[in-house]
């Protein structure tokens, strides 16, 4: 799971395997979350979001699930290809409707 | 569409100096927002402009002014840099109240010596 700090948790997987990136959020009222995709050097770039009304959200080869219970959100990735090497992070809206930023985690595909 | 533009991509500076980092997007959105990215942590606001006209501080607004332009371009200047502000920041567009998605800029990385 994400935390805030120098060193990054890291996931390492085989290509073709699937990938499960965890997040815990802090705030209880949050009502809506994202994943972002942040390839070396370039920007945060959308992946996925979810609404506090639902349980999971699925898209193309990734599904979001939200644990509202534990305060805790998952991202999978099916099928993972060497191109889904990035950092993967979590975002909750916060009360002020703005976003609060996880620090991320750091997948790998092994080919 | 370009989406959200930056520039510059990279810049060195000496403490003391200043500098602005300019920010453009084209998709006609209403929000605009700064962030800085450190090792290790997650992005954090420094300021944003919920509407063409307005500016508010965000987390970490010591340091740093903001103009938003017009519409289109909003951007981030330091007075005075300090070795603190080395960081890469990025700058994130938001269609309006009815999405959350902010769209996210390819990013500056500032270092000050």
């Amino acid at each position: 799971g994400e935390s805030v700090g120098l060193h990054l948790p890291t996931l390492s997987v085989q290509e073709g395997d699937n990938s499960i990136i965890n997040c815990a959020y802090s705030n209880s009222a949050s009502d809506y979350f994202i994943w972002y995709k942040q390839e070396s050097g370039k920007g945060p770039q959308f992946i996925i979001d979810i609404r506090s009304n639902m349980d999971k959200r699925q898209g193309q080869r990734v599904t979001v699930l939200l644990n509202k219970t534990v305060k805790h959100l998952s991202l999978q990735i099916a099928a993972t290809q060497p191109g889904d090497s990035a950092v993967y992070f979590c975002a909750e809206k916060n009360n002020n409707n703005d976003m609060r930023f996880g620090a991320g985690t750091r997948l790998t595909v092994k080919p | 569409n370009a989406g959200v533009t930056q520039t510059p991509k990279f810049q060195v500076l000496k403490t003391g100096q200043s500098m602005t980092l300019q920010c453009a997007q084209d998709m006609n959105h209403n929000s605009m927002y700064w962030y800085r990215q450190d090792p290790g942590m997650g992005l954090r606001l420094i300021y944003y402009s919920a509407s063409e006209g307005t500016t508010d501080k965000g987390e970490v607004p010591n340091g740093y002014n903001v103009s938003r332009l017009n519409k289109r371009e909003f951007s981030l200047r330091l007075e005075s840099a300090a070795p603190s502000q080395t960081s890469v920041y990025f700058c994130a567009s938001r269609p309006g109240q009815a999405s959350n998605k902010q769209f996210f800029g390819p990013g500056t990385r500032l270092t000050v010596l």
